[in-house]
Order: C-alpha cells, then sequence, then structure tokens
C-alpha cells in the first residue's frame, strides 16, 4: 500500500541555483498539495492541485511554480534560491480514510541552501 | 485573519498518564474542519484525529480524544495511557470550507516528551 512519495529526501544547493522536487499522490488519488516547513514552525501552504489544475495558491513568490501530470505526480520548481529557502518540503494527498477533508502526507525533501 | 495558536512549546507527560495539548483558532467562518497531526523525527506528518465544526460531539480516536469549544474557538488533545511512540511535535491545524479555499492553516507545534 503505497502511501505519498517524494524525492529526493536530501538536496543542497547553492543560492542562485534552480530545484525541482518530485511527489506521487496516494494510488488513484487526485490532490496534490505542498506544504514548506521552516525549521521550528508549522508547515506553510505553497500549492494545491486537482486533476493538473491549480485551486490555490500560497503566500510565496512567483520563484515558486508547480504542475501535475496525467498520472497526478507533481513536480515543485523553485528558481533562484534564497538561504531562506532552506526548509523540509512536504507534499501531501487526499487519503481514502479522510475523505476530501483530511490529508496523509509524504515524508518530505529536506532542503539545504547554501 | 484565519491564525492557530499552540501556547505550549513544549510539554512531558509521564508513561500511562493523561497528557493534553491546547490549541486556539481564530476564524469568522462557521464551516471548517480542525485536525491534530502528530510528526515524529521521521518528519511525516500523521492524521492524529479530526472533528467537523458542525458536529457537537467531540471526535475520539482510541487513546486520543479532542475537546472542541466551538465559541471559544478551543480545540484541545487529550493523549490518554500515553506510550514512548507518542513522543514527537504535535500540530494543531485548520481547514476552512469556503469555496475556493483549500489550504490548511497550521500552529508552530508542541513537543511532547513521554518519559518512561
Amino acid at each position: 500500500d503505497a502511501g505519498v512519495t517524494q524525492s529526493p529526501t536530501h538536496l543542497i544547493k547553492t543560492r542562485g541555483q534552480h530545484v525541482t522536487l518530485r511527489c506521487s499522490p496516494i494510488s488513484g488519488h487526485k490532490s496534490v498539495s505542498w506544504y514548506q516547513q521552516v525549521l521550528g514552525q508549522g508547515p506553510q501552504f505553497i500549492f494545491q492541485y486537482y486533476e493538473k489544475e491549480e485551486r490555490g495558491r500560497g503566500n510565496f513568490p512567483d520563484r515558486f511554480s508547480a504542475r501535475q501530470f496525467p498520472n497526478y505526480s507533481s513536480e515543485l520548481n523553485v528558481n533562484a534560491l534564497l538561504l531562506g529557502d532552506s526548509a523540509l518540503y512536504l507534499c501531501a494527498s487526499s487519503d481514502p480514510r479522510w475523505g476530501n477533508y483530511g490529508y496523509t502526507f509524504g515524508s518530505g525533501t529536506r532542503l539545504t541552501v547554501v | 485573519a484565519q491564525t492557530v495558536t499552540q501556547s505550549q512549546p513544549e510539554m512531558s507527560v509521564q508513561e500511562a498518564e493523561t497528557v493534553t495539548l491546547s490549541c486556539t483558532y481564530d476564524t469568522s467562518e462557521s464551516d471548517y474542519y480542525l485536525f491534530w497531526y502528530k510528526q515524529p523525527p521521521s518528519r511525516q506528518m500523521i492524521l492524529v484525529i479530526r472533528q467537523e465544526a458542525y458536529k457537537q460531539q467531540n471526535a475520539t480516536e482510541n487513546r486520543f480524544s479532542v475537546n472542541f469549544q466551538k465559541a471559544a474557538k478551543s480545540f484541545s488533545l487529550k493523549i490518554s495511557d500515553s506510550q514512548l511512540g507518542d513522543a514527537a511535535m504535535y500540530f494543531c491545524a485548520y481547514r476552512p470550507l469556503t469555496s475556493g479555499t483549500y489550504k490548511y492553516i497550521f500552529g508552530t507545534g508542541t513537543r511532547l516528551k513521554v518519559l518512561a
């Protein structure tokens, strides 16, 4: 029973570089959301996608973008990385146990910008 | 603005005893969901319990229960018979049901330590 899978688990990038993070939701589930969790804080909403359409966007700069593919997997892209982008990036999927109102999260990608 | 506040950065409990984690929220919405998530060192956020705002009955999931006070905008989590595996960060989260709103708003978390 595959849950939400994210890759890579860890990543180190240099300021100014670009990064792509990947997520596969629970099999058959069409909704994917992305959150940023800075150390010591709760997750902050970045994007939600449903059937390849952007349904919501948080208060993040245009350097952050995402897309969803026909198989419902998703990519989060961040351009021109800043030190402040260092965080745990979490992907969430709707979960059959909780219907449309309860996410299951992946284990995240830890991004370090140096 | 919609906000979630967890005023206890850290809590400790003896194994087998009961602990309550506090959460308050601010919203002008009448329909919403509230959640408690657990985040162990493995980093994966695990949904512990969910409460629908229109339900007066408090949610219960095994050893976990909530005290939902809608008028006071309070949503506390009670963990009974605490186990070592309960040690983790706990986040309270709010999700409005307003059409077109899909984001969850999280608090800053409470670190729970379970003492053997």
